[in-house]
């Protein structure tokens, strides 16, 4: 079975540019959830997706978006970059209820430049 | 004070040695994930606990619920487990994939 897979792996952008990020979940799982890891604040949780809809929704600004799509797998958008945007986005898979195990992306470095 | 704490931060050993990482948690949860992550970022999830005790091969992790703290265990460390130790909790039955996280343990083993 295919694992979570996250594109692009790497990326470099400017500032007050925007990007989206795409993960696609093992196949089955209809949860996905991402996460933005950075030096200083450590890992923190962003949103969750389930059925294409959002079921959850951590502490950031409203130019972080994502979506669901029919087939589970989940784009995320950050609109207007900042500097302080680079960091590791990883996006993990799970069957669903909470107490599903969690799969992991190897994550998308995003470089804000 | 973090919703999430662990000790140590960081943690040198020798190989072979018997290894403790400690997750202490203020909130309600209705579960708790132990992560590792290596150097590149990818992330494992190793054990995800609500209660109780799982082992899976050298690895043991614990939780004790009325005292909101669990441990990871390492027994017979070895050089291949030096990465990051992550624990995450999970705060109720509606909170589905959003965790919080602890700062992490960053474990290396010696040869």
């Amino acid at each position: 079975k295919a694992g979570v897979t996250q594109t692009p792996r790497y990326l470099i952008k400017t500032r007050g540019q925007q990007v989206t990020l795409s993960c696609s979940p093992i196949s089955g799982h209809r949860s996905v959830s991402w996460y933005q890891q950075t030096p200083g604040q450590g890992l923190q949780f962003l949103f969750e997706y389930f059925s294409e809809t959002q079921r959850n929704k951590g502490n950031f600004p409203g130019r972080f978006s994502g979506r669901q799509f029919s087939n589970s797998r989940s784009e995320m958008n950050v609109s207007t970059l900042e500097l302080g945007d680079s960091a590791l986005y990883l996006c993990a898979s799970s069957l669903g209820p909470s107490n599903s195990p969690l799969h992991f992306g190897n994550g998308t470095r995003l470089t804000v430049t | 004070k973090n919703e999430v704490e662990q000790s140590p931060q960081n943690l040198t050993a020798q190989e072979g040695e018997f290894i403790t990482i400690n997750c202490s948690y203020s909130v309600g949860i209705s579960a708790l994930h132990w992560l590792q992550q290596h150097p590149g970022g990818g992330i494992v999830s190793l054990f995800m606990l609500s209660s109780g005790k799982k082992k899976h091969g050298r690895l043991i992790a614990t939780i004790n619920i009325q005292e909101k703290h669990s441990s990871l265990h390492i027994t017979a460390s070895h050089p291949r487990d030096s990465a990051v130790y992550i624990c995450a909790v999970i705060g109720g039955e509606t909170s589905g994939s959003r965790l919080t996280f602890g700062e992490g343990t960053q474990l290396t083993v010696n040869p």
